[in-house]
């Protein structure tokens, strides 16, 4: 069964605080795992994406992955209102002949970022 | 970054009534998707397609069917229109990375629809 788990929210974040969103997984042979942010009333529109252990940072972004831990992260520092969406983690499950078989989205975390 | 197109942006339509909702994007993906996402509430699959000729039904049973006779076209059709209908229909397509052995999405900017 392929199931990605995020805490809904709302994550209430101050103004230039880091903001810390989690998502796991259950699929230890998964290889890539996505942040889409979501507005409300708009489609998803994705952020970052990462593969290997470790952070990869992209501006004020940073996804972190362990994959022994069947976990991954995003990070939003200096956080602004304008970060204030609903971010869903997805996650590459593999077919066990090693195709990817689409994304599995989790239910996603609401932020919001107090002025 | 995709280019992925839907129209209309926005339907009011009665009951009963038959519609399709558009979906084409211009890159050459194979792979394209439609999901159905109420307010404030969770993705859910309901198509997708390999390819032209190629459709398959998701992990949210639907009402609707769809049709994959060219590459850049992925139209979802609903015979007859209902109440339940209405939600946010979104469609995406993939990208294949071989290097990584993953797939990325890109989402068009959906479909609003309101079934009276």
């Amino acid at each position: 069964q392929k199931e990605v788990e995020q805490n809904s929210g709302p994550l209430s974040v101050p103004e230039g605080a880091i903001a810390s969103l989690n998502c796991t997984y259950s699929d230890r042979g998964s290889q890539s795992f996505f942040w889409y942010r979501q507005y409300s009333g708009k489609s998803p529109e994705l952020i970052m994406f990462i593969y290997s252990n470790g952070d990869k940072e992209d501006g004020r972004f940073t996804a972190q992955l362990n994959k022994a831990s069947q976990y991954v992260s995003l990070l939003i520092r200096d956080s602004q209102p304008s970060d204030s969406a609903t971010y869903l983690c997805a996650v590459n499950f593999m077919y066990s002949g090693g195709g990817a078989d689409g994304l599995t989205f989790g239910k996603g975390t609401h932020l919001i970022i107090q002025p | 970054e995709a280019d992925i197109y839907q129209t209309p942006r926005y339907l009011v339509i009665g009951t009963g009534k038959k519609i399709t909702l558009e979906c084409s994007q211009t890159m050459g993906h194979d792979k394209m998707y439609w999901y159905q996402q109420d307010p404030g509430m969770e993705l859910h699959l309901i198509h997708y397609s390999y390819g032209v000729n190629s459709t398959e039904k998701g992990d949210l049973s639907s009402e609707s069917t769809v049709s994959r006779i060219r590459t850049e076209h992925f139209p979802l059709t609903l015979e007859s229109a209902r109440p339940s209908h209405t939600s946010q229909y979104l469609c995406a397509s993939s990208e294949w990375f071989s290097g990584s052995s993953s797939e990325t999405q890109y989402f068009g900017p959906g479909t609003r629809l309101l079934v009276l």
